[in-house]
């Protein structure tokens, strides 16, 4: 079955530091692969989707970027995070196409 | 610009009660919509998905209905229990994009 791993589960950063989130899936190949973000008191927001290695599309101009450097691995990162870059994180995968999107345990980022 | 919307954005029912969630959304043009639970610092548990074509789906206590034209939706939830209690997330997938468009939530609690 597949499975899907992010870590990691919390993270406090200090203003300018630089982040690296992970997100791993198994028991699959090519799939597609996307970042979430929940900020406090608004709902979810696609940040970054991929559908092959090397090949991401941005959805919201920010602070964060993502990279692809696997099959089924897939990275967010900041060169310096800002205090708006709190949030809690979520890493998705799916099926080629549109198919059903399956979620990780998140990572609840804080920034001092 | 799709937007989803639901109501209410809390709710506290006694245990046993049958209640229901409701999702709207302003552009029909979607090619699914989807019900999720998110418990307190967790990731998303898909619940059930209903295609455009679809009226409704069911699994266990759980019954989704959706009326692609009117841009609504509805989570039944028959006899409640305290482990029901979760923020219940609806998402649609639009015909033209990756992308889930989450509402931002609804809050349940059933009071033992």
């Amino acid at each position: 079955s597949q499975t899907i791993h992010q870590w990691p589960a919390t993270l406090v950063q200090p203003v300018g530091s630089p982040l690296s989130l992970e997100c791993t899936v198994e028991g699959t190949s090519n799939p597609n692969l996307y970042w979430y973000r929940q900020a406090a008191g608004r709902g979810l927001q696609l940040l970054f989707y991929s559908v092959g290695i090397g090949q991401i599309s941005s959805e919201v101009p920010q602070n964060l970027s993502a990279s692809r450097p696997q099959d089924r691995q897939f990275i967010l990162s900041s060169k310096k995070l800002l205090l708006s870059d709190s949030g809690f994180y979520l890493c998705a995968w799916s099926g080629q196409g549109r198919q059903p999107q399956h979620f990780g345990d998140g990572t609840r980022l804080s920034i001092l | 610009k799709q937007e989803v919307t639901q109501i209410p954005a809390a709710l506290s029912v006694p245990e046993g009660e049958n209640l229901v969630l409701n999702c709207s959304f302003t552009d029909s043009a979607i090619y699914n919509l989807q019900w999720f639970r998110q418990d307190p610092g967790k990731g998303l548990t898909s619940l059930l998905l209903i295609q455009s074509s679809q009226r409704e789906q069911t699994s266990g206590r759980l019954n989704a209905s959706l009326d692609k034209s009117s841009g609504r939706s509805t989570l039944y939830i028959a006899a409640s229990q305290p482990g029901d209690s979760a923020t219940y997330l609806c998402a649609v997938l639009m015909d033209s994009s990756y992308k889930l468009i989450f509402g931002s939530g609804t809050r349940l609690l059933v009071r033992p």
